[in-house]
């Protein structure tokens, strides 16, 4: 069963906007971590928060992470078509070594 | 090599065929997954090793399915007797260490059993 519900489940902008993606969760966590995949394919890392973190940013990306309300957003700073994909957000637990993965948003940039 | 890689890209069976899914993980990479991505059911764990062996076989959906690891490199998912819920695409990864929390992922088989 899925543990993250990613919204919006799909979402279209205009490149140079800027993409904000949610994630919710239901059990405590380690860490959430965010991947991108394109066209249905392997999984690239993006960014990983710990759960005492509270935001984390790498280059365009900006993760916040609010363990309280057991959410994270993911924010795509100045959009580019290439960023065009779909955006998973995974959860583990302690102990766990297995991510369990939310269902995605796929994201659609014009130029 | 320079990633995780997965073969065959694609893999066309038929119904009660047995297929056998490979990947390769990053060299030195001493954990291995596999995942399952199909449109019902999203992002499934199936299969966890340490080395060679698997401490985490919970997520396997049947016993059709089998897994294994040899001179802690190489693994190949087995699924036997295929049906058509089996389509999917299966993707595995690895990481350095059991526990670390990043894992790179593979380009996938894409399996459709017909």
């Amino acid at each position: 069963s899925q543990q993250g519900e990613e919204d919006p489940q799909a979402l279209s902008i205009q490149e140079g906007e800027n993409a904000t993606m949610n994630c919710s969760y239901k059990t405590s966590i380690n860490n959430l971590q965010w991947y991108r995949q394109n066209s249905g394919r392997g999984l690239v890392h993006l960014i990983l928060i710990r759960s005492n973190e509270r935001e984390k940013h790498s280059g365009r990306l900006r993760v916040t992470l609010d363990t309280s309300k057991k959410s994270s957003s993911l924010l795509i700073t100045a959009s580019r078509a290439a960023d065009t994909a779909s955006y998973f957000c995974a959860t583990s637990g302690a102990g766990s070594y297995q991510l369990t993965f939310g269902k995605g948003t796929k994201l659609s940039v014009i130029p | 090599g320079a990633g995780v890689s997965q073969s065959p890209s694609n893999k066309v069976t038929e119904k009660g065929k047995d297929v056998e899914l490979r990947c390769d993980p990053i060299s030195g990479h001493t954990a291995l997954y596999w995942y399952r991505q199909s449109l019902g059911q999203g992002l499934e764990f199936l299969i966890y090793f340490q080395g060679n062996s698997a401490p985490d076989k919970s997520g396997l959906p049947s016993d059709r399915f089998s897994a294994e690891r040899t001179g802690g490199s190489v693994s190949t998912l087995t699924i036997q007797r295929t049906q058509q819920e089996d389509s999917a695409v299966y993707l595995c990864a690895s990481s350095l260490l059991a526990g670390e929390e990043t894992q790179y992922f593979g380009p996938g088989t894409r399996l459709l059993v017909l």
